[in-house]
């Protein structure tokens, strides 16, 4: 069964500053998701990252994926109020029936204090 | 126009009540998704549908019944309710795409039994 698990799930930090959240997955899989969701909200997709070393930017967020490790990675950079919300991983398998199913990881709970 | 629409949006009932949550989606795709997520935000698949027919079944009680009348419908239909089904419930879409398979949400269900 495939297990991810992200930590932390509980984020608290100050703007300006930087940090970075794991995503760790049990078995292999070269491809990975990171979703977002804001309080009372649906999941957007971020990022798809699809090989080993893939690294995908989307402002002050950064993705990357080190199948070798089963590992990914999101950095925030110099944070603002406006990236708090929930960030989830997901990942898929790589052969078989629903080879494609996402499973996704609890979440890591940002919040980001002025 | 939303991609992905869920009705309601919300449902509160009694136990032992018998309720329905409907979805579409406008964007084509092959495949639809019931995730539950509980009150720790913990995300997990339920159902997935390709083309009407189902391909993931994971372990729901016989009291949840899917439904895709078509590719573009899939409906929820819960018997007997209990006090842990409450929940928020998502469903979704996806086209696999370049080997990727990201997923369109909807804006979630929030179902509360008493």
């Amino acid at each position: 069964e495939l297990k991810v698990e992200q930590n932390p799930l509980f984020l608290s930090m100050q703007e300006g500053k930087n940090y970075t959240i794991y995503c760790n997955y049990s078995t292999t899989s070269d491809r990975l998701y990171w979703y977002r969701q804001d309080p009372g909200k649906s999941l957007e997709s971020l990022f798809v990252l699809l090989s080993n070393g893939a690294v995908k930017q989307e402002g002050r967020l950064m993705a990357s994926l080190d199948t070798k490790a089963r590992l990914s990675t999101l950095h925030i950079t110099a944070a603002v109020h406006d990236l708090s919300a929930t960030y989830f991983c997901a990942v898929t398998g790589i052969s078989g029936a629903g080879s494609y199913q996402l499973t996704f990881g609890k979440g890591t709970k940002l919040s980001v204090i002025p | 126009d939303t991609a992905v629409s869920q009705t309601p949006k919300y449902l509160v009932t009694q136990m032992g009540n018998d309720k329905s949550i409907k979805c579409e989606q406008n964007l084509g795709h092959d495949t639809m998704y019931w995730y539950k997520q509980d009150s720790k935000k913990f995300l997990k698949i339920m159902f997935s549908y390709n083309n009407k027919e189902l391909i993931i079944n994971e372990t729901v009680p016989n009291r949840f019944s899917p439904k895709s009348p078509d590719k573009a419908h899939l409906n929820l239909h819960i018997n007997s309710l209990e006090l842990g089904d409450s929940a928020v419930y998502f469903c979704a879409s996806s086209q696999v795409t370049s080997g990727a398979n990201v997923l369109t949400f909807g804006a979630g269900s929030r179902l509360t039994v008493l």
